[in-house]
């Protein structure tokens, strides 16, 4: 079957604008993750869903991040007023139960966002 | 705090030959200890996981890795590397305390040569 999609896979934007990069996991599965990787750098959590409730937000960096997935299926990760040090790969994971550290996570090829 | 150190950035290694990977771990008990392989292009692919048991693992793709708890570390292993192991390694850590949230290492890129 189908693995975990992201789109767009390249984004460039100025910096002050918003972007909104999106998910879709696989088939089924519950839990929901999201990572930011640095170039050089391996991936840094930021949140995590179970179906559509937001369990943990720990990782976003500040206020100008936001994670929602309203159906409990695709995800929606929202920078507001991009700043060049949000530059980095975006990457999305599923999994089908979610919860616990023992659950493989299932990545998704990610998005690269440039801010000039 | 949870921790995980991949000390090399970049090993070269030609075809034919054993590879090993390091990686260390800081966690107070046994945590739960997964490699992943990054393509160009592609995403992260998990290679294998140890959570308890038996400290050698087999994954995918012919590689292995064995948890040493005395020198907290899980190396991976394979012992003839093909031209097509060519990419981005990364050792992972998840423990009961965090959850869901694994703590990536930097990875090391891996070089095959013919």
């Amino acid at each position: 079957g189908a693995g975990v999609s992201q789109s767009p896979r390249y984004k460039v934007t100025k910096r002050g604008q918003d972007v909104a990069l999106r998910c879709d996991p696989i088939s089924g599965h519950v839990s929901l993750y999201w990572y930011r990787q640095a170039l050089g750098q391996g991936p840094e959590f930021l949140t995590y869903f179970n179906y559509e409730a937001q369990q943990d937000k720990s990782g976003l960096p500040n206020d100008r991040f936001s994670a929602e997935r309203p159906e409990g299926s695709i995800s929606t990760l929202t920078i507001q007023r991009t700043e060049q040090r949000d530059s980095a790969m975006y990457r999305c994971a599923s999994s089908l139960v979610g919860g616990r550290s023992t659950d493989t996570q299932y990545f998704g090829p990610g998005t690269r966002l440039t801010v000039l | 705090a949870q921790s995980v150190t991949q000390p090399d950035i970049h090993i070269t290694v030609s075809e034919g030959a054993s590879l090993e990977l390091r990686c260390n771990y800081s966690y107070g008990a046994t945590p739960y200890l997964f490699w992943y392989v990054q393509s160009p292009g592609q995403g992260l692919q998990l290679l294998l996981k140890y959570f308890s048991g038996d400290t050698l693992v087999q994954g995918i793709k012919g590689f292995e890795a064995e948890f040493k708890r005395s020198q907290s570390s899980f190396n991976l292993r394979k012992p003839s590397v093909h031209w097509s192991d060519a990419a981005e390694y990364f050792c992972a850590v998840g423990t009961p305390n965090t959850g869901n949230q694994f703590y990536f290492g930097t990875g090391t890129s891996l070089t095959v040569i013919p």
